[in-house]
């Protein structure tokens, strides 16, 4: 069964307590994988798309990774506002159809 | 920016009542989608629409209905509201490519049916 799991669900740091946040996928036909961000109350926003194993991509203290069975979020020096849920999305060729599938997400808190 | 809405931020409904929220989005995206999102769960696709008039299920389309008259606007409709579609329910739109292209949302209505 195609699964997307994120883990922690949830990380408390210190700010400029560098992490990383990790999403893991049990999935065949991988094309695509996205990050979003989520404010309490408000909908996801759109962070990073990676396509392919070794691809990075970076946004002020965000890095995203990618390898052929998980990607991870590293959060560099974070701030207050950085805290939000963090979740991915696995877009996945199956069955001979296309399908996205979120993770539960992570809730990140930064204390200063 | 693109700018997805969705009428209401908080509703309240009881048992039985038939429910619709609206969704609008103003950058000309083909593709439009509802999720609803629950504690613990990831985001699940209720119904997607990839043009006017056309509409697909999603993974938990049951108990729901959608529409799509023009381009820019696509509602979702609980025929009879039921406690258990208690629920965040969250808009999105792409461009062109159904699934591929970036999905932009809207800030959710947060239902509760009593």
């Amino acid at each position: 069964e195609d699964q997307v799991t994120q883990s922690p669900e949830a990380l408390r740091l210190q700010e400029g307590e560098s992490s990383s946040l990790n999403c893991s996928y049990t999935v065949s036909g991988l094309r695509g994988l996205f990050w979003y961000r989520q404010d309490p109350g408000k909908g996801p926003e759109f962070l990073f798309t990676l396509y392919s194993a070794g691809e990075e991509k970076e946004k002020e203290r965000l890095k995203a990774t990618l390898t052929k069975k998980e990607s991870f979020l590293h959060i560099t020096a974070p701030k207050p506002e950085d805290s939000a849920t963090y979740l991915c999305a696995v877009l996945l060729f199956s069955g001979g159809y296309n399908k996205l599938i979120f993770g539960a997400g992570t809730r990140l808190a930064v204390h200063p | 920016d693109v700018k997805v809405t969705q009428s209401s931020r908080y509703l309240v409904k009881r048992t039985g009542e038939k429910v619709f929220l609206e969704c609008v989005q103003d950058m000309d995206h083909e593709n439009m989608f509802w999720y609803r999102q629950d504690p613990g769960l990831g985001l699940r696709l209720i119904y997607f629409s990839y043009d006017v008039k056309m509409k697909e299920k999603g993974d938990i389309p049951e108990g729901y209905s959608v529409s799509r008259e023009k381009k820019e606007r696509f509602s979702l409709i609980l025929e009879s509201a039921s406690t258990n579609q208690t629920s965040m329910y969250l808009c999105a739109s792409s461009w062109t490519s159904l699934w591929t292209d970036t999905q932009y949302f809207g800030p959710g209505t947060r239902l509760t049916v009593l």
